[in-house]
């Protein structure tokens, strides 16, 4: 399965827009970046996933680079209740369904 | 979305005992659940996948004896811990997948926190 590469923390200001960035350069054609989030002693939240296209929703915005090793999430406006473990996964199709596997995540910090 | 529970949200047990924690999809019906086990500033580490009416597929290193899985219809899994002991203290997190969800994402409970004296 694609490996991905996050950086561990970052800090973001109350109302600004929070990129994070995402590497996965071992990506096959038909593999997808998913985005989920975790908030302090709860399950796991999805966010978002895309293939090759940009994605948005009403969470976030997910941009892929052309040649999809990489890719960078956005909350537009970051609020306190944003402050959260973010992991990108690329799952691996096994058996038909998705095995998600958790990396070490980028810990976001929003700052007031 | 669809919703995934599980219970208890926390359970404190003794040493020796053991615990079983349920996971259900409320809304959908769950081909495939699966079970992780989160430390203390650690990401998630999946333990074990579980397809309703067959046995559990488990990671290496879980001890299938230790952590017994039964997926006995498709909207309920269980996961106990048989003989706890102070190392099996963590977080425990189900997540599900169903049948005629569009995009074959997981669906993830609210998790169960073990503390095992």
């Amino acid at each position: 399965d694609a490996k991905t590469t996050q950086p561990p923390s970052m800090d973001c200001a109350e109302g600004r827009a929070a990129n994070l960035p995402c590497n996965h350069s071992t990506i096959s054609g038909n593999e997808y970046v998913y985005w989920y989030r975790q908030i302090h002693s709860q399950g796991p939240q999805y966010i978002i996933h895309g293939l090759k296209n940009n994605e948005t929703n009403e969470m976030a915005s997910l941009i892929i680079t052309e040649d999809r090793k990489s890719s960078t999430l956005i909350l537009p406006h970051a609020t306190l209740r944003d402050t959260a473990v973010y992991y990108c996964i690329v799952p691996l199709i096994s058996g038909g369904y998705q095995k998600v596997t958790f990396g070490t995540g980028t810990k976001l910090q929003v700052i007031p | 979305g669809a919703v995934v529970s599980q219970h208890p949200s926390w359970v404190i047990c003794k040493s020796g005992t053991s615990v079983k924690i349920e996971c259900r999809s409320l809304d959908f019906q769950a081909t495939t659940m699966f079970w992780y086990r989160q430390f203390p500033k650690q990401s998630l580490m999946l333990m074990a996948t579980s397809n309703e009416g067959s046995k559990a597929t488990y990671e290496q290193g879980v001890e299938k004896d230790k952590f017994l899985i039964n997926h006995a219809s498709l909207t309920l899994s269980t996961l106990t811990v048989t003989s706890a002991h102070p190392e099996d203290s963590s977080f425990y997190i189900c997540s599900a997948i169903g049948l005629g969800l569009a995009s074959n994402e997981q669906f993830f409970g609210p998790g169960t926190r073990l503390t095992v004296l």
